[in-house]
Order: structure tokens, then C-alpha cells, then sequence
């Protein structure tokens, strides 16, 4: 079973610029989540996703911060304009349905760092 | 106060000992208790997951919850060098997912 995928895996730019992070999940998985991990910090839920819904997006800075899944698979997750604090590793995790929700698996993330 | 302490370490152990990795929480609405593994450069990987107060065994792996005194713990046995990562402690409340901030463990040969 191939497990989940994320591009890229390292991402360089300028504060103020956007950039775009792609998530593949595990196939048949209903529920997909974006977390953001600080150096030295746990990872943070930014969005959950059921299916093409948003379920919980309350910790996403909305300014800034934009995630789709427009199909109810892949997912796009985007960051306009970014800052320096935005530096991170930005994790993609998927399960079969919310109710599983304890048994995530997590994509090797994209380290992102604003310059 | 903050929700999840974690000792930070790094904690270093020689290879065939016995490590006691520990998390302290204050949300006593936390439902489900998770360690989790990472590796250098990869996302996290679930290793246990409960849901009561007790102790799970899995293999060298024991995780302890003890949700009177809000702490978890996670016991490896016969540590070996390829135990060497960061231990997050995570939990579930709602939809919610809150982790620690991770142990580093380097376990020598």
C-alpha cells in the first residue's frame, strides 16, 4: 500500500511570495489533514478535511493561509504572502474516516523556509 | 500552564536498556493517548494509541495513561540504536489534535 504522498519536499522562497504544497493521501481515505511543525515543536492541525468538506479550520491563519481538495483526494494547501514565521515543515496525514482519526499516517512533509 | 509537557532531552541511553519516555497534560477532555515516532527528515508514525487508563503492550513497547494524575508514559524495552528518533506524545478531544513537543532519544551502541 503505497503511503502518503507530498511535493515537494523542500521549498525555498522570499517573504512575500506564495507557494504551494501538494498532498496525495493513502488510497480510500476519507479524511485528510495539513499540520504545521516549528523546529523543535510538535506538529500543529491547521485543517481537516472529510471527503471535499472542511471540517475543522479554526487554527489556519485565513489571512495568509488557503487548502482545497477539491475531489475529494489530492490537496493543495497555499501560503500568500509568506513570512518569515511560516518557515516549517508542513506535514499531510490522511485516515479512513474521521472516526479513525487516531490512527493517522503522515506523508515525509515539506520543509519550507522564507528567507 | 501549558496543555502538553514533554521533557525535550535529548535523553541518552546505552543500547539493552530500558527507557521511560513521559508526557503531563492539563485537558482533562483529552479522549485518546498516542505516542508517535520521528525520524530525522520524515513525518511522524503512529506506534500506540489507547483510549483508557491502564497499560498497552506491544511488542518492546508499553504505553501507561494514567488520566487521574493526567500523564502518559511510554516504556521501551531492550532500547536499540534504531530506536533513535523524536517520541511525540499526541491526543484527540473532539475534532481536535493536540501533540507534545517531542523527546529526543539517541539510543548508542
Amino acid at each position: 500500500e503505497a503511503g502518503v504522498a507530498q511535493s515537494p519536499r523542500y521549498k525555498i522562497i522570499e517573504k512575500r511570495q506564495s507557494v504551494a504544497f501538494w498532498c496525495n493521501p493513502i488510497s480510500g481515505h476519507a479524511t485528510l489533514y495539513w499540520y504545521q511543525q516549528i523546529l523543535g515543536q510538535g506538529p500543529k492541525l491547521l485543517i481537516q478535511f472529510q471527503n471535499n468538506g472542511v471540517v475543522d479550520d479554526s487554527q489556519l491563519p485565513k489571512d495568509r493561509f488557503s487548502a482545497e481538495r477539491l475531489k475529494g483526494v489530492d490537496s493543495t494547501l497555499k501560503i500568500q504572502p509568506a513570512k518569515l514565521e511560516d518557515s516549517a515543515v508542513y506535514l499531510c496525514a490522511s485516515s479512513l474516516d474521521r472516526l479513525s482519526a487516531d490512527t493517522q499516517y503522515f506523508g515525509p512533509g515539506t520543509r519550507l523556509t522564507v528567507l | 500552564q501549558k496543555e502538553v509537557e514533554q521533557d525535550p532531552g535529548p535523553l541518552s541511553v546505552p543500547e539493552g536498556a530500558i527507557v521511560s519516555l513521559n508526557c503531563t497534560y492539563s485537558n482533562s477532555a483529552f479522549q485518546y493517548f498516542m505516542w508517535y515516532r520521528q525520524y530525522s527528515r520524515k513525518g511522524p508514525e503512529l506506534l500506540m494509541y489507547t483510549y483508557s487508563s491502564g497499560n498497552k503492550e506491544d511488542g518492546r513497547f508499553t504505553a501507561q495513561v494514567d488520566k487521574s494524575s493526567k500523564y502518559i508514559s511510554l516504556f521501551i524495552r531492550d532500547s536499540q540504536p534504531s530506536d533513535s528518533a523524536t517520541y511525540l506524545c499526541a491526543f484527540i478531544y473532539g475534532q481536535n489534535f493536540v501533540f507534545g513537543p517531542g523527546t529526543r532519544l539517541s539510543v548508542l551502541p
